[in-house]
């Protein structure tokens, strides 16, 4: 069964260090996303990306982070300099036609901001 | 108000036993409805989707309200491995928010 890949699976990094997450999103699905959940909250919406540009972003999702797909099969979400607060598990997920159809979840990477 | 709003129990249930979830919504346009499992420390797992007509999947049963903004799971016969956080998913496709929003999540223990 096709899955979302994600590498690392768990990152510590120190405050002020840039890290980039990876995704392999599922291989004939259009649409990509990056989601976040803080340890015992949900699951927050940062951004979406189709057709090699973000379509969404949320309030979370400020000048610090940046997505690009470099291949066609990479998804990447850079945190320039890392905060506290952006310790966290970071989902990537990719779906077929949008938020209308189900969205499939890679495993995470957990960030530990030290 | 919350966007999308759920009893975070914990139901703690038999095996066996019937349970069911509640969730509501506060974007009168959203069109897309979902019900995901969280294990813990895990990814959301897409349990099932939800349909207007209501829909049945096993022992899992999805209803939608669109008159109250309501989103219902029953679980029937609960087994052990039903142990999770279930989440409500809810898309606010046409406010221009397509991205999906996410409940808070319900955690049920079934116990032996």
């Amino acid at each position: 069964e096709p899955e979302v890949t994600q590498t690392p699976s768990h990152q510590v990094t120190q405050m002020g260090q840039e890290v980039i997450l990876r995704c392999v999103p599922i291989s004939n699905h259009l649409y990509f996303y990056w989601y976040r959940q803080i340890l015992g909250q949900k699951v927050e919406f940062l951004v979406s990306f189709y057709n090699n540009e973000i379509s969404e972003k949320s309030e979370i999702f400020d000048d610090q982070f940046s997505v690009e797909r470099p291949d066609g099969s990479n998804f990447t979400l850079k945190i320039r300099s890392t905060k506290l607060e952006d310790s966290a598990m970071y989902f990537c997920a990719s779906s077929q036609q949008g938020s209308n159809t189900e969205a499939f979840f890679g495993q995470g990477t957990r960030l530990t901001v030290v | 108000r919350k966007e999308v709003e759920q009893d975070p129990g914990p139901f703690n249930v038999p095996e066996g036993a019937t349970v069911a979830f509640n969730c509501t919504y506060s974007n009168s346009a959203s069109q897309s409805f979902f019900w995901y499992r969280q294990d813990c420390r895990k990814e959301p797992k897409l349990l099932m989707s939800v349909y207007s007509s209501g829909n049945e999947d096993g022992r899992f049963t999805a209803q939608l309200n669109r008159a109250s903004q309501y989103i219902s799971l029953l679980i029937r016969d609960s087994k052990l491995s039903d142990s999770a956080t279930y989440l409500c998913v809810v898309n606010g496709e046409d406010t221009g928010r397509r991205a999906l929003t996410f409940g808070s999540g319900t955690r049920l223990q079934v116990q032996p």
